[in-house]
């Protein structure tokens, strides 16, 4: 099955900074890449996502890279804020047939005002 | 469209009871996937349903738990005699049986067995 890792655990910026989050899979076959937000208590909600056929996508000061071949793919965040502060998670799957996301250990994302 | 509904939102059991936790897709998705969250732990995939069908429950330990998701009704998961272990977040997620790829979750459940 696919395996999904994620790093780092734990990152900390300042106010204003930029952050880089990485993930790597295995399974050659995953063509979608979500991105999941989670505050402390609530629900993983989606921030982003890329499929297999775009290299790059932005949204404001959220972006996602993704190299198929090297199978990685990162989020960015730029002019990180405060409530930028979560855990996020990276996801690979594949669309279609049994589609299950697998997904990363997680980022906790700690932005200092 | 209300989202996908999880209750309890919090369940506290003694070691050997059952817990049942209930998972309301939203409307118009017919794929459920249930996840485990330890603390400082990622989301463990556990099963995938459809409705009247498990498609795939790898994730599932083999005993004590399963899990159904009816022709009418929510989604269910079971744990029988539960355990220290199995104190846990447990998070539902649907989507839409026409596209297979973004995975809306619910609120979760909150399991702590004493």
């Amino acid at each position: 099955g696919e395996n999904v890792e994620q790093h780092p655990s734990t990152l900390s910026v300042q106010e204003g900074d930029s952050a880089v989050i990485k993930c790597t899979y295995s399974d050659s076959a995953s063509n979608y890449f979500p991105w999941y937000k989670q505050e402390l208590g609530k629900r993983p909600q989606l921030i982003i996502d890329i499929r297999s056929n775009v290299g790059e996508k932005k949204d404001q000061r959220i972006a996602v890279t993704l190299n198929k071949t090297a199978k990685h793919f990162s989020l960015h965040i730029t002019e990180t804020q405060p409530e930028d502060s979560a855990v996020y998670f990276c996801a690979a799957s594949t669309s279609g047939g049994s589609y299950i996301p697998t997904f990363g250990r997680g980022t906790s994302l700690i932005v200092h005002p | 469209n209300a989202g996908v509904m999880q209750n309890p939102r919090h369940l506290v059991r003694r070691r050997g009871q059952e817990a049942r936790l209930r998972c309301s897709p939203m409307k118009g998705h017919s794929h459920v996937y249930w996840y485990r969250q330890l603390p400082e732990e990622g989301l463990k995939f556990m099963v995938y349903l459809q409705k009247e069908n498990i498609i795939d429950e790898s994730g599932m330990p083999k005993e004590r738990f399963s899990a159904e998701f009816p022709k009418e009704g929510p989604s269910i998961l079971r744990i029988q005699q539960v355990v220290r272990g199995d104190s846990a977040a447990y998070f539902c997620a649907s989507s839409p049986v026409d596209r297979g790829t973004e995975a809306f979750f619910g609120q979760g459940t909150r399991l702590t067995v004493v």
